[in-house]
């Protein structure tokens, strides 16, 4: 079965950073979405991307869908210890009963 | 609203030995997934259903039964435990159309171990 990939596998940054990942497919998808997993938790939806170019915001999170629908990237600005945790892509096709392929996550580290 | 709620948190299982994981939604969601998470890894489908009645296989099925009777319950099935359906299983439900509100909500997920 497929699974994106993310890059990086992890990350670790100071407070106060920038943060930038990405993920990238083989085949197209019309909708991405981006989640938070914290230990022990299931995944949290941070934002939901529907348009080849689009770029939205939520917050400190900015993520845009790849204009080749291939490809989407997460930036989280001045990062915060609360930022910690795994990110995941998920791409999914409508008409597909919105199943998701979900990426292989970028771990998070935040030092002060 | 609850959510996505999931039970047992924890379950230690022998070799061969069956059991329920239970989910529930009060959101009325037609859509229902049950998903596998091994250590390091992302996520992978095991089955899924798109409203009461109606189920089917996802990525990875084999070993797993589910049954949808209702709107709000999704339980999947273990018949025969084997070591390597050890994981944390999370479920997940989502609406109709587009929109925060309307994708695929995560319960607080299973960890179950088999010996």
């Amino acid at each position: 079965g497929q699974q994106l990939n993310q890059s990086p596998q992890s990350m670790f940054i100071q407070e106060g950073e920038d943060v930038s990942m990405n993920c990238t497919s083989s085949s197209i998808f019309n909708t991405w979405l981006w989640y938070k997993q914290d230990p022990g938790e299931g995944p949290v939806l941070l934002i939901a991307l529907y348009k080849a170019g689009e770029l939205t915001s939520n917050g400190r999170l900015t993520a845009q869908f790849g204009i080749t629908r291939k490809d989407s990237f997460l930036n989280i600005s001045a990062s915060i210890p609360s930022d910690v945790g795994i990110y995941f892509c998920a791409g999914l096709n409508t008409g597909t009963a919105s199943k998701l392929t979900f990426g292989t996550g970028t771990r998070l580290q935040v030092t002060l | 609203n609850a959510g996505v709620t999931q039970t047992p948190k924890f379950r230690i299982l022998k070799i061969g030995q069956s059991m329920t994981l239970q989910c529930a939604q009060d959101m009325n969601h037609n859509y229902m997934y049950w998903y596998r998470q091994d250590p390091g890894m992302g996520l992978k489908l095991i089955y899924y259903s798109v409203g009461a009645g109606i189920t089917d296989k996802g990525e990875v099925p084999n070993g797993y039964n589910v049954s949808r009777s209702t709107t709000e319950d999704f339980p999947l099935r273990l018949e025969l435990a084997a070591p390597s359906q050890t994981s944390v299983y999370f479920c997940a439900s989502r609406g109709r159309g587009q929109g925060l509100n309307n994708e695929q909500f995560f319960g607080p997920g299973t960890r179950l171990t088999v010996l």
